[in-house]
């Protein structure tokens, strides 16, 4: 069964607009969670790291104010993508780490139009 | 800079053929090597990963065979099928609950 469980999968949004996205670990505790992006037909890359209780780490490039990060509890972070913009559309997937293994939520595909 | 380097970006098998996905590193320090593989649509799933300590690692159909001194560790698929058509990605990490660079991702179709 899934461990970590990503929602929506699916969400299409106005420009302008915020979404948010939600990433759980499913039975397990996961203190740092990490969230990734992915183009159409490109490897995913690392947008930031979630820890609970504190600040989100981003990766070169990715604007803090823009992806905001909550992990406001030892299983779930939330991703938000504020002011939406078309070239935002992408595929968000996020990640926690079970017994030293990474394991991968379903992904959402953002569709802003 | 790619850190980990991954060959070939798309690959056509036959039925029953054997094919095989390559990747490079260069941080020493990485010590997890996992392969995933990825539907359209869907999150990346965990195949098979192997630690630096072991040269081959076998589950199912999936072996990976890692090279510690070349730095270089890959995936062969037996007996492929059509439904092992997907994306596949190698990946590396350093230490647990760390993220994972991956590589650029293999293209694989298999036909019958």
């Amino acid at each position: 069964g899934a461990v970590v469980s990503q929602h929506p999968s699916r969400v299409i949004c106005k420009s302008g607009t915020s979404v948010k996205i939600e990433c759980r670990s499913l039975d397990f505790q996961a203190t740092t969670m990490f969230w990734y992006r992915q183009f159409p037909k490109q490897s995913l890359m690392l947008m930031a790291t979630s820890n609970e209780g504190s600040k989100a780490t981003y990766e070169q490039g990715v604007e803090k104010d823009k992806f905001l990060i909550n992990h406001a509890s030892l299983t779930l972070s939330t991703l938000t993508v504020t002011s939406a913009h078309p070239e935002d559309s992408s595929f968000y997937i996020c990640s926690a780490t079970l017994a030293g293994v990474p394991f991968f939520g379903q992904g959402t595909r953002l569709t802003v139009v | 800079q790619q850190q980990v380097k991954q060959s070939p970006q798309s690959l056509i098998v036959q039925k029953g053929g054997i094919p095989i996905i390559n990747c490079a590193y260069e941080n020493t320090a990485f010590d997890y090597f996992p392969w995933y593989q990825q539907f359209p649509g869907k999150g990346p799933a965990l195949l098979i990963a192997i630690r630096p300590d072991v040269s081959e690692k076998k589950e199912g159909r999936f072996t990976i065979s890692f090279n510690k001194s070349a730095k270089q560790f890959s995936l062969h698929i037996m007996d492929s099928q059509p439904g092992d058509s997907a994306t596949y990605f190698c990946a590396a990490s350093i230490l647990r609950n760390t993220p994972l660079v991956f590589g650029k991702g293999t293209r694989l179709s298999v036909i019958a």
